[in-house]
């Protein structure tokens, strides 16, 4: 059974950088097809992919974000980090992590979702 | 950037009725595509994957179809616990992988 949970600062100013954490089980971030994504939510708002990093250590990145975003793991201890850095007003939305295999490819599972509120 | 335009933008129907929410892409993406509900306060959930395959424990009134740039999402009997927000998202082509803007199901 695939869970996964975000885990963030909750609030932070301009400027701030954010790290995120996503904590899963059920799967190990180094088995072969093995993908976690990061995506984000404004309230109200629609859905936008962020980053994808990948059994093997390949990471995709959102281009219009690029510049300002990291993502890395830690397969020992099954964790996953989003760094967004220079953060604005704009970002303030709810992040989720979710998992993918490359024989779904679709994102299977959620996590609950993190808010993350920038505001001075 | 593949864009994915989803219709309607919201949608009331009645109680054992079926419903269909639509998802064009601007160009083909061969079923790389991905329909997920959320409920209020939610995660999203999948629900189809590759247009047409039903994810697991999704109940059977849900399906896919489609191919090339056009694809649908049709509701069987409407429940009321399928009032959510529905989106689709395609994955065949990217970064970026991309969503469409959502249509949000009500009861009549």
């Amino acid at each position: 059974q695939v869970t996964l949970k975000e885990s963030g600062p909750g609030i932070l100013q301009p400027s701030q950088a954010l790290s995120l954490t996503c904590t899963f089980s059920g799967f190990s971030l180094s088995t072969y097809g093995m993908r976690v994504s990061w995506i984000r939510q404004p309230s109200g708002k629609g859905l936008e992919w962020l980053a994808t990093i990948d059994w093997d250590d390949d990471k995709y990145y959102n281009p219009s974000l690029k510049s300002r975003l990291t993502v890395s793991k830690d397969t020992s201890n099954n964790q996953a980090f989003l760094k967004i850095t220079s953060m604005d007003s704009a970002d303030t939305a709810t992040y989720y992590c979710a998992w993918t295999d490359i024989t779904i490819a679709a994102f299977a599972y959620w996590g609950q979702g993190t808010l993350v509120t920038v505001s001075s | 950037d593949i864009q994915m335009t989803q219709s309607p933008a919201s949608l009331s129907a009645s109680l054992g009725e079926t419903v269909t929410i639509e998802c064009r892409a601007s160009e083909d993406i061969y079923n790389g595509l991905a329909w997920y509900q959320q409920k209020p306060g939610k995660s999203p959930q999948l629900l189809i994957y590759n247009a047409n395959s039903l994810h697991t424990g999704v109940p059977s009134r849900f399906s896919g179809s489609g191919s090339g740039t056009q694809y649908s999402l049709k509701i069987n009997s409407l429940q009321s616990e399928d009032v959510a927000s529905y989106f689709c998202q395609q994955y065949y082509d990217y970064p970026p992988y991309t969503f469409g803007a959502g249509t949000k199901l009500e009861l009549k």
